[in-house]
């Protein structure tokens, strides 16, 4: 059995501090994690993906993750928040199949 | 390339009526798949597709089916609509090695009154 948990499903900032979207994760198998945006009235997006290489990931527009295997966690951040990052992230696990998280909606504020 | 396309982009239907939304691809990809997205539900996976002519179903399948006749093509067809099946649909495909990096097309946003 896989689950994924979105911790926050509201997260507000203002423009140029720092983005933390938190994910926890549960399965029986050694998962492949992603996070995907989707931006409003679009669809989704891979952001970027976990597939047991480096477990700091690196993924577009300057946002990255770790893999934490001891917290069961895949943690987006990113350093400096621009008004273009406003959209609905997902966070995403693969093992047996994929499983979405409930979507954390980030709102950025001047 | 174009790829991964819906129409239409919008749709209201009555209690009982069937309609079929459209999904295609240019990307040749091998795997495609629907999904409706509910608020504070995430993306529940409806059908799925690992190829022509092969079709599965997914966590929610009931009062959807589909076909896979080309490569390209992936319809969902909704046979007597329901006010539970108001949702934004999205169509998406992958190469079959790689399922998890998933192309997303724009969606469709139905409502059933």
């Amino acid at each position: 059995a896989q689950s994924v948990t979105q911790l926050d499903s509201h997260v507000s900032v203002s423009e140029g501090t720092p983005v933390l979207l938190r994910c926890n994760y549960s399965s029986s198998y050694s998962p492949s994690l992603f996070w995907y945006v989707q931006h409003p009235n679009k669809g989704l997006q891979l952001l970027l993906k976990y597939t047991s290489a480096a477990t700091l990931v690196k993924g577009i527009n300057g946002f990255e993750a770790e893999f934490k295997k001891s917290e069961t966690s895949f943690h987006l951040t990113k350093p400096s928040a621009h008004m273009s990052d406003a959209a609905e992230y997902f966070c995403v696990v693969h093992a047996s199949k994929l499983t979405f998280g409930t979507g954390t909606r980030l709102q950025v504020t001047l | 390339n174009a790829g991964v396309t819906q129409t239409p982009k919008f749709q209201v239907l009555k209690t009982g009526q069937s309609m079929t939304l459209q999904c295609a691809q240019d990307m040749n990809h091998e795997y495609m798949s629907w999904y409706r997205q509910d608020p504070g539900m995430g993306l529940r996976l409806i059908h799925y597709s690992v190829g022509a002519g092969i079709t599965d179903q997914g966590e929610v399948p009931n009062g959807y089916n589909v076909s896979r006749s080309t490569t390209e093509d992936f319809p969902l067809r909704l046979l007597s609509a329901a006010p539970s099946q108001t949702s934004v649909y999205f169509c998406a495909s992958s190469y079959g090695g790689q399922i998890y990096e998933q192309y997303f097309g724009p969606g469709t946003r139905l409502t059933v009154t």
